[in-house]
């Protein structure tokens, strides 16, 4: 079974704090993927890694950055996280083509204050 | 520029009829089509996919419908079940051929509601 954890579910920061979010999967997964969810807006993509120490920036990577130091670990990071970063915040993996289809962590949702 | 459209934000069914999800894409490179399930508090898990070279696949309850011509595709679940009470995305891929092409572009989500 793949298992894509998250290190938080609930976080509260406040504004201009660095916030880290981090994620880890177990199934050797090669790309690993950061979104946000809004009511409204659907899953958007914000980075993307399809190899350590690899990333590509998605559809809204503006306040963001990401690290890839290890093939199972893919960190977000909020440099000065700001109240419009209230979120949630979904990390996912999957394995390389032709498997396209993508397994999820539980979500944090995080509220900047 | 939203190129994966689920317009209709929410839908109640009845318990025991058909639920219909429909999903509209504007991209012409698309060629992989999935559809996920969300419960509050947990991440979207994977329900089931269509490549565009078929029109119809079917698991179980759930059937997806796809109609190149129209860029629509549809997911239908019959008989719908208090437990199929939900948010469903339908998000889409390019032929994967190189790297970067692993990436979905997800829709809006439909929030499905079972009426028991």
């Amino acid at each position: 079974d793949v298992k894509v954890t998250q290190s938080s579910r609930y976080l509260v920061k406040r504004t201009g704090e660095k916030v880290f979010l981090e994620c880890v999967q177990d199934m050797d997964h090669e790309n690993m993927f950061w979104y946000r969810q809004d009511p409204g807006l659907g899953l958007r993509l914000i980075y993307f890694s399809y190899d350590v120490k690899m990333k590509e920036k998605g559809d809204i990577p503006e306040g963001y950055s990401v690290s890839r130091e290890k093939k199972e670990r893919f960190s977000l990071i909020l440099e000065s996280a700001s109240t419009n970063q209230t979120s949630m915040y979904l990390c996912a993996s999957s394995s390389a083509v032709p498997e396209l289809e993508q397994y999820f962590g539980p979500g944090t949702r995080l509220t900047v204050t | 520029d939203q190129q994966v459209k689920q317009n209709s934000p929410s839908l109640s069914v009845q318990e025991g009829r058909i639920s219909i999800l429909n999903c509209d894409y504007t991209n012409s490179m698309f060629d992989y089509f999935l559809w996920y399930k969300k419960y509050p508090a947990e991440g979207p898990t994977f329900l089931i996919s269509i490549s565009s070279i078929k029109d119809k696949n079917e698991d179980g309850r759930f059937t997806v419908f796809l109609n190149k011509s129209a860029k629509h595709l549809s997911l239908h679940i019959v008989p719908s079940q208090p437990g199929d009470s939900a948010v469903y995305f339908c998000a889409a891929n390019p032929a994967p051929s190189n790297f970067g092409n692993e990436k979905l572009t997800f829709g809006t989500g439909t929030r499905l509601t079972i009426i028991p």
